[in-house]
């Protein structure tokens, strides 16, 4: 039973436009929330996170938004660059636990 | 480099045999993670330390999966009697407690069973 889904399991986007993943959650207990990015051949690198208390959070071209009440949370890039193709996994930590959930990721292309 | 470091990087081994992985994790980081990653998938908890002390287990997959954090330091996870199901790459990870949530992932030991 899956408690992060990525519905998405690809995008593909022009370079310069902006690139939406997006992940759903089940536990709303829950109370921090991230994203990673891998490349091919190597271990997946923390991106950006938020906590349960805001809805979003900036760091230059991506922004992750938190909709408690749906149990969504997306991540946006813009302008999106072709070094920014690469899976994105969504990850949620809290509840119970102490350590990361993951989800089945999004692998991302952007076309030059 | 001061991230953290798996070996060996590729693994091959038949049926049967015990493979062991070892991670270094990065200096100051107190807590290590052990994670399995397979085709399509996100990574897979197994195990976690803080220090010395392993405070999850039970994600573990089997009972001939093993894993050690002797004097806190690098870790070790054992396979024993291993089958084509464990073919997987095999992901350590560090944090300090306190930033918990934000890991830092070795590249990997990647599993072969044949």
């Amino acid at each position: 039973d899956q408690q992060v889904k990525q519905n998405s399991p690809s995008l593909s986007v022009q370079e310069g436009r902006i690139s939406i993943l997006n992940c759903d959650y089940t536990n709303s207990m829950f109370d921090y929330f991230l994203w990673y990015k891998k490349y091919p051949a190597e271990g997946p690198t923390f991106l950006i996170s938020i906590s349960s208390i805001k809805d979003k959070n900036e760091d230059g071209r991506f922004t992750v938004f938190l909709n408690k009440s749906a149990k969504h949370l997306s991540l946006h890039i813009v302008p999106s660059q072709p070094g920014d193709s690469a899976v994105y996994f969504c990850a949620v930590y809290g509840g119970s636990q102490g350590n990361l959930i993951f989800g089945k990721g999004t692998k991302l292309s952007v076309k030059p | 480099d001061t991230g953290v470091s798996q070996d060996p990087r590729h693994k091959i081994t038949k049926r049967g045999q015990n493979v062991t992985f070892r991670c270094d994790p990065i200096s100051e980081h107190n807590r290590l993670y052990w994670y399995r990653q397979t085709l399509g998938q996100g990574p897979e908890f197994l195990t976690y330390f803080q220090n010395e002390a392993q405070l999850e287990k039970s994600r573990l997959l089997s009972d001939r999966f093993s894993a050690e954090r002797p004097k806190g330091s690098f870790s070790t996870l054992e396979i024993q009697r291993t089958e084509q199901g464990d073919s997987a790459m095999y992901l350590c990870a560090s944090s300090l407690a306190v930033r918990a949530g934000e890991l830092f992932f070795g590249e990997g030991s990647r599993l072969t069973v044949l």
